[in-house]
C-alpha cells in the first residue's frame, strides 16, 4: 500500500524535552515536507528537503530541526527552544518532475505540550 | 516574497447555491497554482491544479495572472463539498507556499 505514513497520530510532551515525529514514504519522491497547521493559520513551512542529505529551513525553522539520511524517511525533531510546540504537524512529499508536483500528505501527528 | 491569500475564513452557502473560493497570490514569475482539500478527519489531499484546466467533483479554477487570482468555483453546491479548502502556490523548487484556508460550510 503505497503511500506517506506519519506516526504517532498523537504525541503528548513535556516541557522541556525533545521530541521526534516520525515520516515515512515508500512513493520513491525525492522531496519531502514538513508543515505545522494551526487554526486560523493554515499550513506553515517548517523544513523541506529536495534530495537526500540536503535540507533547508522553512518560515518557521526555529526551534526544530530535521535530518534526510534516507529518501524514504524525513524524521523532525521538535526541540525545547520551540516556545509554543502544541500543533497539529504534517509531513508530505513530491517528485521533483517538472508538471508533476503534486504533494502527497501523511495522516498528521498531533503534538500536545503538557 | 511569495504570498497566498484567502479572505475569507468561513463562507456558508446553502446546498444548490453557487460557490466561489478567493485566492490571490504574489509571485511576479510564473506559478503552479493548486486547491487542496481537507475534509473532516481525512488526510489534506489535492483537488486540482491550474495547468490541469479541469474539473474535480463539478470544481472549477481559472488562473488570471492579470488580476493574480485563482479562485475556485462550482455552480451547485452540495452537502458533502463542506470541507477545509487551502489555495498554494509553488514556485521553482521551492515547497508549497499555502494559504491560511477557507471553511465551506453548505447547509441544507
Amino acid at each position: 500500500d503505497g503511500g506517506i505514513t506519519q506516526s504517532p497520530k498523537y504525541l503528548f510532551r513535556k516541557e522541556g524535552q525533545n521530541v521526534t515525529l516520525s515520516c515515512e514514504q515508500n512513493l520513491n519522491h525525492d522531496a519531502m515536507y514538513w508543515y505545522r497547521q494551526d487554526p486560523g493559520q493554515g499550513l506553515r513551512l517548517i523544513y523541506y528537503s529536495q534530495i537526500v542529505n540536503d535540507f533547508q529551513k522553512g518560515d518557521i525553522a526555529e526551534g526544530y530541526s530535521v535530518s534526510r539520511e534516507k529518501k524514504e524517511s524525513f524524521p523532525l525533531t521538535v526541540t525545547s527552544a520551540q516556545k509554543n510546540p502544541t500543533a497539529f504537524y504534517l509531513c508530505a512529499s513530491s517528485t521533483r518532475d517538472r508538471g508533476q508536483t503534486e504533494a502527497f500528505f501523511g495522516q498528521g501527528t498531533r503534538l500536545t505540550v503538557v | 516574497a511569495q504570498r497566498v491569500t484567502q479572505p475569507e475564513k468561513l463562507l456558508s452557502v446553502f446546498k444548490g447555491a453557487p460557490v466561489e473560493l478567493k485566492c490571490n497570490y504574489s509571485y511576479s514569475g510564473s506559478p503552479e497554482l493548486f486547491w487542496y482539500v481537507q475534509y473532516s478527519r481525512q488526510r489534506l489531499q489535492l483537488l486540482l491544479r491550474h495547468i490541469s484546466r479541469e474539473s474535480i467533483k463539478g470544481f472549477t479554477a481559472d488562473l488570471n495572472k492579470g488580476e493574480t487570482s485563482f479562485h475556485l468555483k462550482k455552480p451547485f453546491a452540495q452537502e458533502e463539498d463542506s470541507a477545509m479548502y487551502y489555495c498554494a502556490l509553488k514556485t521553482g523548487r521551492r515547497a508549497l507556499t499555502f494559504g491560511s484556508g477557507t471553511r465551506l460550510q453548505v447547509q441544507p
